[in-house]
């Protein structure tokens, strides 16, 4: 079936060093590629998304890139801060009637040391 | 801004109970979903729906049902609470306007069956 793989499942960096997370997806029909961040005891949210018209997207110091090809795509964060630490879930979107079913990988733990 | 609201934070209940998890949200979004969410497994579907009354099965749909009867409320119901569904759940909610649609996640509920 449907799937997401996430790697790796915990990274830790010096602030100030980049980090990355990246994901491969099963369903070539994936069109839609959102990335989750989730602080302790806080809900996920959106940080940055990418469509499959799209090879590369930038947001300050978030950026992601689209593979459609090899179907994988990674989120980059460059000048990493302590507040940075977080679980970050990747996403992808196989259309379904129209209700965007995600299917999510397994989350990566991002730790950043002072 | 988007708010989704999930009736509780913490519950506490026994097995064998009915369990009712409840979730709002105030953007007349026509899809909502159900996650459940596991150290190590990410976020997994339980349902989701697309319109009132319907009603779709995600992943892992066993020992669950849903109800929406109307469009801003999304209830989660356990028919028979088990130990093995000890665990976080998140709703979500979208508006079906395209493919880069976003999910807007609630606080979640963290639920203990003893």
């Amino acid at each position: 079936g449907e799937n997401v793989e996430q790697h790796p499942s915990t990274l830790s960096v010096q602030e100030g060093d980049s980090a990355v997370i990246k994901c491969t997806y099963s369903d070539s029909a994936s069109n839609y590629f959102p990335w989750y961040k989730q602080e302790l005891g806080k809900r996920p949210q959106l940080i940055i998304d990418i469509r499959s018209n799209v090879g590369e997207k930038k947001d300050q110091r978030i950026a992601v890139t689209l593979n459609k090809t090899a179907k994988h795509f990674s989120l980059h964060i460059t000048e990493t801060q302590p507040e940075d630490s977080a679980v970050y879930f990747c996403a992808a979107s196989p259309t379904f009637s129209g209700t965007y079913k995600y299917i999510f990988g397994t989350g990566t733990r991002l730790k950043v040391l002072a | 801004d988007v708010k989704v609201t999930q009736s509780s934070r913490y519950l506490v209940k026994r097995t064998g109970e009915k369990v009712f998890l409840e979730c709002v949200q105030d953007m007349d979004h026509e899809n909502m979903f159900w996650y459940r969410q596991d150290p190590g497994l990410g976020l997994r579907l339980i349902y989701f729906s697309y319109d009132v009354k319907m009603k779709e099965k995600g992943d892992i749909p066993e020992g669950y049902s849903v109800s929406r009867e109307k469009k801003e409320r999304f209830s989660l119901i356990l028919e028979s609470a088990s130990t093995n569904q000890t665990s976080m759940y998140l709703c979500a909610s979208s508006s079906p306007g395209g493919p880069n649609q976003p999910q807007h996640f609630g606080d979640g509920t963290r639920l203990s069956i003893l």
